[in-house]
């Protein structure tokens, strides 16, 4: 069975400090590894990407960091706001080929928490 | 605005009757993909498409149903099959390869 395991199921972190969330996956096929972000009542919206080719991926406050032989990535959240409040997910899939879709497996969540 | 359009936002089911969520894309993505979320936890696949008139099970199908007569289109109907239903329900779409999945808002389905 494909899985994606996520960790923690949830995290607390002051203003300004630094949120990290890991995942592992077992799945060597897997080759795009998105995190989604989800607020209360909505649904998740694409955060940041990565694919295995490369290690790491930076956009803004957020870090993708991706170890290959690991199986696992993790999310980074810089200078952590109280906007950044959610849940979120990671994901992978066999994005490549001529696959007419993109089928997610999904993490677990994990609901971050800043406090002001 | 191109985007994934769930509706209604808040449905309420009584034991023993069926009910469809819709769901509509406007952004001419050949794949298409029903959710489900309980709280507090991640998204299980209930059915998937990948081209119209043609669709897969994914992970939880049993109790739900769903059709893609258009490619815009892919309404899941929630069955009197299906015994837990109350939870939050998510539709996707996507293109091929590398590609983003878009998500709608959601349908929260409570059984009274």
């Amino acid at each position: 069975q494909q899985q994606v395991k996520q960790s923690p199921q949830s995290l607390i972190v002051q203003k300004g400090g630094i949120s990290i969330i890991n995942c592992a996956y077992e799945n060597t096929a897997f080759d795009y590894f998105p995190w989604y972000q989800q607020f209360p009542g909505k649904g998740p919206a694409l955060l940041i990407a990565i694919r295995p080719d490369v290690s790491e991926k930076k956009e803004g406050r957020f870090t993708i960091s991706f170890n290959k032989s690991a199986k696992q990535f993790s999310l980074h959240i810089m200078d952590s706001q109280p906007g950044d409040s959610a849940t979120y997910f990671c994901a992978a899939s066999m994005g490549s080929g001529n696959n007419a879709g993109n089928m997610l497996t999904f993490g677990g969540g994990t609901r971050l928490m800043v406090k002001p | 605005d191109g985007g994934i359009t769930q509706s209604p936002k808040y449905l309420f089911r009584k034991e023993g009757q069926n009910v469809t969520l819709s769901c509509e894309q406007n952004l001419n993505h050949d794949a298409m993909y029903w959710y489900r979320q309980d709280p507090g936890q991640g998204l299980r696949l209930i059915y998937y498409s990948q081209i119209v008139n043609d669709f897969q099970k994914g992970d939880i199908a049993e109790g739900y149903s769903v059709s893609r007569e258009k490619k815009e289109s892919f309404p899941l109907t929630v069955t009197s099959a299906q015994k837990n239903p109350t939870a939050f329900y998510l539709c996707a779409s996507s293109t091929s390869g590398f590609a983003e999945a878009f998500f709608g808002q959601g349908t929260r389905l409570t059984v009274v």
